[in-house]
């Protein structure tokens, strides 16, 4: 499945850098969202972005800053992030950005903070 | 706040066995959905259940949506090893939001 795709698909970072993940859908949706998938919890929903506007933004720290240039397009920037963070983040999408349509994930980067 | 659980955790059947996970929202929910998710893979799409007391089946899987659409349940019949993978609800309170379940590991012992 090439619908969406994210990179890098693993990141090693130390507490003091900053990068970026970078998420892209090839489906024509209109929505995407960021998520986190942590060992032992449910996924958890961070942003979504529905025609390039942020329509959710789920108590995520500032250290989390997402961009979304344009529809087909999404960024999730990060900058000086503690250990806890680490964690597999997907990004998906979706078309009406409504909330109840299917949301097809890419395949995530797995983030380790040092 | 609004949370969705889901018993069991783990569940581990000989092949050929039958499986069922169970997904409770302290809140009436106006849809649901149900992803599968392999090892080192991501979600993927199963189905949405919109109406009080729908069911909906693909093929050995058999999915409810409670008559008050608080709990949802999935039914696999004659598990295969290709079954194995975690299960997860995803109910929508309402808003722009899907709120995941913990979801469920299936292991297939052949």
């Amino acid at each position: 499945e090439t619908g969406v795709t994210q990179t890098p698909r693993h990141l090693v970072m130390g507490m003091t850098n900053k990068k970026s993940l970078k998420c892209e859908q090839h489906l024509g949706h209109n929505a995407m969202y960021w998520y986190k998938q942590s060992a032992k919890k449910p996924l958890e929903l961070m942003f979504v972005y529905s025609l390039e506007e942020r329509v959710e933004n789920n108590s995520v720290p500032s250290r989390f800053s997402p961009e979304c240039p344009n529809s087909s397009h999404l960024f999730l920037h990060l900058h000086t992030l503690q250990p806890e963070d680490s964690a597999l983040y997907l990004c998906a999408s979706s078309q009406g950005g409504q909330g109840g349509e299917t949301q097809y994930f890419g395949p995530g980067t797995r983030l380790l903070v040092l | 706040g609004q949370q969705v659980m889901q018993i069991p955790q783990y569940q581990h059947v000989q092949e050929g066995e039958d499986f069922t996970t169970y997904c409770n929202s302290s809140t009436t929910l106006s849809n649901i959905q149900w992803y599968k998710q392999r090892p080192g893979g991501h979600p993927v799409f199963l189905i949405q259940l919109v109406k009080s007391g729908e069911v909906k089946k693909q093929k050995r899987l058999t999915f409810q949506f409670g008559e008050a659409k608080k709990n949802s349940s999935l039914h696999i019949t004659a598990t295969q090893t290709t079954d194995v993978g975690t299960y997860f609800c995803a109910g929508r309170p309402g808003t722009y939001k899907y709120i995941f379940g913990t979801g469920t590991r299936l292991k297939v012992l052949a």
